[in-house]
């Protein structure tokens, strides 16, 4: 059983419309850790939550960390063909990294 | 590019076999993780090693083992191999210890047992 549960697991939008990705757990985490994959390629992280209630911008994509630490989300204004991949979020929870299964998000040009 | 090297690239062998993927961390990190992903059980943490002692351990079976060596370079052995271990391994490196740390993952071993 997974720690941490990502919805939805796919996605599938237009170029241009808006995107949320869920990360929900019973766990609470140290902090939360967002990463990309794409295909054939290891994890890329895109940012790491620690505070409860954070909020952070990277360009169009915003994070959020709940504020009792269990939960977060990732949001996609004005999706572009080059934020498909999968979205993966991951629990620093006793001190190891607990990943969820993951998102798929593709967006059609 | 991670700065993450791993080899081989692909692997194909047979039930019952034995396997050693390879990894460098990037040049400077102490911490290697490694962590297996398949379609079914997505990412999984392997087990981690920093500076050369084994600092934690996840999911890891009997049947598969790992080291850090004095250059830091890991190894993950695999043996008696089963149908069900075929999946990527990836291996990730940070500079420190500790989940929180960012990990920087190569671009992983698909190992494949027919």
């Amino acid at each position: 059983t997974q720690l941490l549960e990502q919805s939805p697991q796919f996605l599938s939008i237009q170029e241009g419309e808006n995107l949320t990705v869920y990360c929900n757990s019973s766990s609470v985490f140290s902090s939360l850790q967002w990463y990309r994959q794409e295909p054939g390629e290891g994890p890329v992280l895109l940012v790491t939550v620690v505070t409860g209630g954070e909020v952070k911008k990277l360009k169009r994509l915003t994070f959020q960390f709940g504020d009792a630490r269990k939960d977060s989300s990732l949001h996609i204004t004005a999706a572009q063909p080059g934020d498909t991949g999968l979205y993966l979020c991951a629990g620093d929870y006793d001190y190891k990294l607990s990943f969820g299964a993951g998102t798929t998000v593709t967006v059609r040009a | 590019d991670s700065g993450v090297t791993q080899t081989p690239k692909h692997l194909i062998t047979a039930t019952g076999q034995r396997v050693t993927l390879r990894c460098s961390p990037r040049s400077g990190d102490l911490s290697v993780y490694w962590y297996q992903q398949s379609l079914d059980q997505g990412l999984q943490f392997l087990i981690q090693y920093y500076n050369g002692e084994e600092r934690a351990k996840g999911n890891i079976l009997e049947r598969f083992s790992a080291q850090q060596f004095p250059d830091l370079h890991s190894e993950l052995n695999l043996s008696s191999l089963e149908l069900g271990d075929s999946a990527l391994y990836f291996c990730a490196s940070s500079p420190r210890t500790g989940g929180a740390n960012e990990q920087f993952f190569g671009p992983g071993t698909r190992l494949t047992v027919l």
